[in-house]
Order: C-alpha cells, then structure tokens, then sequence
C-alpha cells in the first residue's frame, strides 16, 4: 500500500541555518512520482517540485535542494541558508502511475520555524 | 495566469445543516481534484474529475457528499448533513492532464468549522 512518512512533526531553526526535512515513501510501484509542496500560513499548497521513479540526480534550484535515494525510499528536502518566509509546513508526496487517476498521497508534514 | 480560485474562504455551520463549496480551475485544465485537510494531517483526496466526468470517488462519503463539474470546468462540493467531524479545509486543485507526471496546483482551501 502506499504510505508518506515524515517522521519529523516540527523543527524550529535560527535564521541562516540550514535544515533537512526527512521523506520515506512504500510503493509496490516501479513507477510513480514524488513531489514536495509548501503551505505557509495562508493555507494555499504551492508546488516545489517532482520526480520520477527513474530519475535519481539530486536537483538543486537557489536555495533548495533534494536527494532522492531510491535504495532507502527516500526523497529529503534541504534548506540552505534558511529563512523567516522559508517558515511553513512542508508536505512530501506520492503519486502512483495508474493511467487516469492521480491521487496524491500526503504525509502529515512537518511544520518549520525559522526564527530571526 | 490567473490560479484556483475557491469560495467561500470560510464557513461556519451547525451539525446537520448542509453546505457548498465552489472551485474554478486554471484554465485549459481538464483535472480537477477536491482534497479534504482536517488539522495537523495531509490532504486526502475526495474525488477527481476528468472533464465532467468522475474518475476516483473512492475516499468521498457518498452517504453526505457529493460533488459535480457540470461542463468541464466549475465544481462544486457539498455536505448535506454536516457532522462534527467534517470541519476541514477543503483544497481544490487542477492539473492540465490526469497522469500522475503533470503537478497539481492548489487554490487556497475553504475553511469549514461545524458547531
């Protein structure tokens, strides 16, 4: 069955920084797709990033980056340099490809503080 | 490119009374998707809607919830009747095509609280 983990509920971190947030994801699946998204206080889930199954190179973009590890079902997320509007709850997720249906897993996320 | 957009952003109802929930999708996207977020969890799909047509409402209570997407694009939810238990967030998101390659992109939820 498909299941999103992430292990850590809250992390609180000083300005500048930087912080990992932990993924580990099961699937049955040879193909699916991983995703992170953010939900700042104002509720609206925003897009970060995907990556599929095949495709393991770390992705770096500015201050973000990700290492997916296929061998450990991992997909972490990395903070460099943190800060105050990085402040939010980060949701890892996973999509199974099943033709026409595409429901995103969500695991409970982990809300982080970052303090000035 | 204007995003989703929901209404109302927030709602307050008593248990037993019925409510509805509206969702635009960005335009040109045939996916549309409504997510349930009840406090300190991930969203949870309810239903998703491939053009007027439903293709998972596997996880939507059917017994109190319904939902539609009359000519592909609009859509509604509704509870009817509200239990305690159904005060959420209620995501609505869309994505150009249903495979799981294309992201979704979230509007900013409707708050429901049931007293």
């Amino acid at each position: 069955a498909q299941k999103v983990t992430q292990a850590q509920t809250e992390i609180s971190v000083v300005e500048k920084e930087d912080v990992t947030l932990d993924c580990v994801y099961e699937t049955r699946d040879t193909t699916y797709y991983l995703f992170w998204y953010k939900q700042p206080p104002s509720g609206e889930l925003v897009f970060l990033i995907r990556r599929n199954s095949f495709d393991e190179q770390n992705e770096i973009s500015g201050r973000y980056s990700w290492n997916f590890q296929k061998s450990t079902s991992s997909f972490n997320f990395t903070i460099t340099a943190s800060q105050v509007v990085d402040s939010a709850v980060y949701f890892c997720a996973l999509s199974e490809d099943r033709g026409a249906t595409n429901k995103l897993i969500f695991g409970t996320g982990t809300l982080l503080a970052v303090q000035p | 490119e204007a995003g989703v957009a929901q209404s109302p952003r927030y709602k307050i109802i008593e248990k037993r009374q019925s409510v509805a929930f509206w969702c635009n999708p960005i335009s040109g996207h045939a996916t549309l998707y409504w997510y349930q977020q009840i406090l300190g969890q991930g969203p949870k799909l309810l239903i998703q809607f491939q053009n007027n047509g439903v293709v998972d409402d596997s996880q939507l209570p059917k017994d109190r919830f319904s939902a539609e997407r009359l000519k592909g694009v609009d859509s509604t939810l509704k509870i009817q009747p509200a239990k305690l238990e159904d005060s959420a967030v209620y995501l609505c998101a869309s994505s150009l095509r249903a495979d799981a390659s294309y992201e979704q992109y979230f509007g900013p939820g409707t708050r429901l609280t049931v007293t």
